[in-house]
């Protein structure tokens, strides 16, 4: 059964001040593991899919990263906006269709 | 693009009751999934169709059924309601197995 491990739980930043949010996961055969942001009230929003270990994605002050057990979301110089849950979750090879399992969940606040 | 659409927003049912929750995926997508979300959780899979055909299902009892019309959209069933049932309810279309998943922003169901 693939499992996806969210850390940490909340997660509050004074503007500017970089971290990481990290995504363990256990998989039969990675296809994909995805990020995703939600805001209150709101459906997930994609962000990034990665594939392999060792590929990065980037997309403004976000930047996802893979190795064979875990994901990392760095947000630099983060600002209000950037407020959000963040999810982290997993495709595997075992599962019928894009069936996608989901971690917890990271709660990020970024104070001005 | 209108990205994925549901109805109804917010939804109040009494125990024992029965519900359907629509769908309607984005233009050219034929895989539309369900997912439940309980507060404070990450999204829990429950039925994936592709070209009207189910193509997976998660661990969820009988009473929730699912079906995918020729123009793709869904409806999600829930019969027998129980207080457990309370979650926001989420659809997501993808064109295919291997594409990302897209979400809407979810009906809010309550189960008194």
């Amino acid at each position: 059964e693939d499992q996806v491990t969210q850390s940490p739980e909340a997660l509050r930043l004074q503007e500017g001040e970089s971290s990481s949010l990290n995504c363990s996961y256990t998989v039969s055969g990675l296809r994909g593991l995805f990020w995703y942001r939600q805001d209150p009230g709101k459906g997930p929003e994609f962000l990034f899919t990665l594939y392999s270990a060792g590929e990065e994605k980037e997309k403004e002050r976000l930047k996802a990263t893979l190795t064979k057990k875990e994901s990392f979301l760095h947000i630099t110089a983060p600002k209000p906006e950037d407020s959000a849950t963040y999810l982290c979750a997993v495709q595997g090879s075992g599962n019928a269709g894009n069936m996608l399992t989901f971690g917890g969940g990271t709660r990020l606040m970024v104070k001005p | 693009d209108a990205g994925v659409t549901q109805s109804p927003t917010h939804l109040i049912k009494t125990r024992g009751q029965h519900v359907t929750l629509r769908c309607s995926p984005i233009s050219g997508h034929k895989s539309v999934s369900w997912y439940q979300q309980v507060l404070g959780q990450g999204p829990q899979f429950i039925f994936q169709y592709y070209e009207k055909e189910e193509r997976g299902r998660g661990n969820f009892p009988d009473r929730f059924s699912a079906r995918q019309f020729p123009n793709y959209s869904s409806e999600l069933n829930v019969n027998a309601l129980l207080l457990g049932d309370s979650a926001l309810y989420l659809c997501a279309s993808s064109l295919d197995r291997n594409s990302p998943l897209h979400f809407g922003n979810g009906t809010r169901l309550t189960v008194t």
